[in-house]
C-alpha cells in the first residue's frame, strides 16, 4: 500500500524568505510525485511532479522539489515566498504500477506574512 | 485547457434524501475519480472509473456509488444522506498514462441537514 506524510499542518514565513512544505512517502515500487496547490474554495491545481531522471524538479510560480530516494521525500521549496503563495499544499504518490489512482498527504497550511 | 466541472458548487440536502454530484470533463480522459476532502485528513477516495461503465472502490465507499454511462461523465450518487457526508466532493481526471497529473474541478460543498 502506498502512504504520504506530511508531517507539518501549518508552516509560516516571512515574505521575501526561503520556505519548505515537508513530505514523506512509502511505496513498494518506483514512485511518481506531485504537488498541488489549493486555493480557498476551489479544486488542486498541478504544481509539479518527479517521474524519473533529476532529483530536483521544478514547477510553477517558481516552485521546486528535491527527490530524495535514501530519506523516501519529496520536500517542496521556494526560494524567496510571496503573500500570494499562502495556500493549502497537497503532496500526492503514485506506485508505477498502480494504474493512475493517488493517495493525498493531509494537506499543509502555508501562510506568507508580508 | 482541460476544463473538469462539477455541475454544483454548494449543495443543502436532507438527512435520506438521494443526492446526485455531476462530474464533466471536456478532453477525453479515460481515468475519473472523485474524492472527499475533510479539514486534517486531506483527500479520500471514494470511486474511481478507468472506463465507460467501469468503476472501482477507493478508501471509503461505503454510502456511495457511482456511475460512468459516457466517457465524459462520472456521478457520484449519495443513496440515502447522512449528515457525516456532509464533506467537500472534489472530482478529477487524468489521461490512462501514470506520469500525468489529475485535472481537478472546483469541488461541490454538500451540507447535510
Amino acid at each position: 500500500a502506498q502512504s504520504v506524510a506530511q508531517p507539518e499542518d501549518q508552516v509560516n514565513v516571512a515574505e521575501g524568505n526561503p520556505l519548505t512544505v515537508k513530505c514523506t512517502y512509502s511505496v513498494s515500487g518506483n514512485p511518481y510525485l506531485f504537488w498541488y496547490v489549493q486555493y480557498p474554495n476551489r479544486g488542486l491545481q498541478f504544481l509539479l511532479k518527479y517521474i524519473t531522471g533529476d532529483n530536483l524538479v521544478k514547477g510553477s510560480y517558481g516552485f521546486e522539489a528535491e527527490f530524495n530516494k535514501s530519506q523516501t521525500s519529496f520536500h517542496l521549496k521556494k526560494p524567496s515566498a510571496l503573500v500570494s503563495d499562502s495556500a493549502l499544499y497537497f503532496c500526492a504518490v503514485r506506485e508505477n504500477t498502480n494504474a493512475g489512482k493517488s493517495t493525498f498527504g493531509d494537506g499543509t497550511t502555508l501562510t506568507v506574512k508580508p | 485547457d482541460v476544463k473538469v466541472t462539477q455541475s454544483s458548487r454548494y449543495l443543502v440536502k436532507r438527512t435520506g434524501e438521494k443526492v446526485f454530484l455531476e462530474c464533466v470533463q471536456d478532453m477525453d480522459h479515460e481515468n475519473m475519480f472523485w474524492y472527499r476532502q475533510d479539514p486534517g485528513l486531506g483527500l479520500r477516495l471514494i470511486y474511481f472509473s478507468y472506463d465507460v461503465k467501469m468503476k472501482e472502490k477507493g478508501d471509503i465507499p461505503e454510502g456511495y456509488s457511482v456511475s460512468r454511462e459516457k466517457k465524459e461523465r462520472f456521478s457520484l450518487i449519495l443513496e440515502s444522506a447522512s449528515t457525516n457526508q456532509t464533506s467537500m466532493y472534489l472530482c478529477a481526471s487524468s489521461l490512462s498514462r501514470d506520469t500525468l497529473p489529475y485535472t481537478f474541478g472546483s469541488g461541490t460543498r454538500l451540507t447535510v441537514v
